[in-house]
């Protein structure tokens, strides 16, 4: 059983073109989040929902929207895809927000290649 | 501005011990994080401290200095499946992770 399960895990994609990567948690959690880790490893935040609330929201071009239908489900669009789109996008889950201990759980990534 | 600063690259040898250092300057600080990631994987929860000491779990130990704004990963006998790059991550006040770019280790037998 995944735990944090996210598609596709590759996605190869011409520049300006709509994608989606679609992630779902069966961990009961109640918090989900967006993550871009880029070529030099650095893993940067998105996005966070905590029960469908969008909490965080860092500064990300608005080609960027997420959606989260419920808790279990965090989506991510990106319209007019561009080169420097290009990199690893995670999801991850945690059981709550604001409590300091928030261990995440990691969906497998979803490989991002513009071209 | 806020950041966490750990070496880029380790090597080690096969059954040795290794530590990781992680420095940081946050805006405030609910805890510090280490996790591990595989090349080509997600990165997996290894430790997490608020207070200052040593926790020990397993091979793996992490250690927490606030008032030096200083943490360190200690792997013992260390195994070729600990190749891996570590991440450190502090929270920071507003309970927002800052990552720092990970320390790969490289494990020679």
């Amino acid at each position: 059983d995944t735990a944090v399960s996210q598609t596709p895990k590759y996605l190869v994609t011409q520049m300006g073109n709509d994608k989606s990567i679609k992630c779902e948690q069966n961990l009961g959690h109640d918090t989900m989040y967006w993550y871009k880790q880029d070529s030099k490893k650095f893993l940067k935040i998105m996005f966070s929902y905590n029960n469908k609330e969008l909490i965080i929201n860092e500064t990300v071009p608005n080609r960027f929207s997420p959606k989260s239908p419920d808790k279990a489900h965090l989506n991510l669009h990106i319209n007019s895809l561009e080169l420097g789109d290009s990199a690893v996008y995670f999801c991850a889950s945690s059981q709550d927000f604001g409590t300091g201990n928030e261990k995440l759980f990691f969906g497998s990534g979803t490989q991002l290649s513009v071209l | 501005g806020q950041n966490i600063d750990q070496p880029t690259e380790m090597t080690a040898t096969e059954g040795a011990i290794v530590q990781i250092n992680c420095t940081y300057q946050t805006s405030g600080f609910n805890g510090l994080f280490w996790y591990q990631q595989h090349a080509g994987e997600a990165p997996t929860f290894l430790s997490y401290n608020v207070l200052d000491g040593l926790e020990e779990k397993g091979r793996f130990s992490s250690f927490l200095s606030r008032s030096k704004g200083y943490s360190y990963l200690l792997l013992k006998e260390l195994q070729m499946k600990d190749s891996a790059s570590y991440l450190c991550a502090v929270m920071d006040s507003n309970y927002q992770l800052i990552w720092g770019a990970g320390t790969k280790l490289i494990i020679k037998p």
